[in-house]
């Protein structure tokens, strides 16, 4: 976990409201991914940046938001589109290219809906 | 379609004993492998990866894994277990779309319980 850090832990969302979720990374790394975690499936992507001011939808896009203004911050915004956003969500980083582009996880933001 | 599979929802083994985590895969082109273990309620720690070379790659903690091309396996493997080694497990693949893009597609992990 270590360099790469998600706040908060745990958050609690009402029906409607959007909710951001933070992550920072001080591994200079220039890649940073959004996954989501749901008992039984394994990890799912949802959006992912390769630079600054640049993103890409990934598997599960669909309800989310990302922006990438600085190299360290990728934060993620659960919008009240997401009909089921109850999960565990996960960032990670990497470099890009070569064998170097192992991704790195931070502790994740269990996000549960009332 | 790319994808990975990880056979067996849990696996148990009894402290001492070896045990193996099982993975297979489809890809096209030369896979880029790679094992992480996830503790309760943390994110995915960095285990060991396969790019090239040996098929017998060494990681973290003790722990190694076997790519088999022809089997299109890369099961993980530690000759004795321990009780810390309880934990989630999973494999997952590098998937290419052009340039430096670097994806995963992870399996739906396996979990390791070891008994004292």
């Amino acid at each position: 976990d270590g360099g790469i850090t998600q706040s908060p832990k745990y958050l609690f969302r009402k029906e409607g409201q959007n909710v951001t979720l933070s992550c920072e990374q001080n591994l200079n790394h220039d890649a940073m991914y959004w996954y989501r975690q749901d008992p039984g499936q394994g990890l799912r992507l949802i959006y992912y940046s390769q630079i600054v001011n640049d993103f890409q939808k990934g598997d599960i896009a669909e309800g989310y938001s990302v922006s990438r203004e600085k190299k360290e911050s990728f934060p993620l915004t659960v919008t009240s589109a997401q009909k089921n956003p109850t999960a565990f969500y996960l960032c990670a980083s990497s470099f890009l290219g070569g064998g170097t582009d192992t991704q790195y996880f931070g502790p994740g933001t269990r996000l549960t809906v009332l | 379609a790319q994808s990975v599979a990880q056979p067996e929802d849990q696996v148990n083994v009894a402290e001492g004993n070896p045990l193996t985590v099982k993975c297979t895969y489809s890809v096209s082109g030369n896979p880029y492998l790679f094992w992480y273990v996830q503790y309760p309620n943390r994110g995915l720690q960095f285990l060991l990866k396969y790019i090239t070379g040996d098929n017998l790659v060494k990681g973290s903690y003790g722990f190694e894994a076997e790519f088999n091309k022809s089997q299109t396996s890369f099961h993980l493997k530690k000759p004795s277990a321990l009780v810390s080694d309880s934990a989630l497990y999973f494999c997952a693949v590098r998937v290419f779309y052009g340039g430096a893009t670097n994806k995963l597609i992870f399996g739906t992990g396996t979990l390791l319980a070891v008994q004292p």
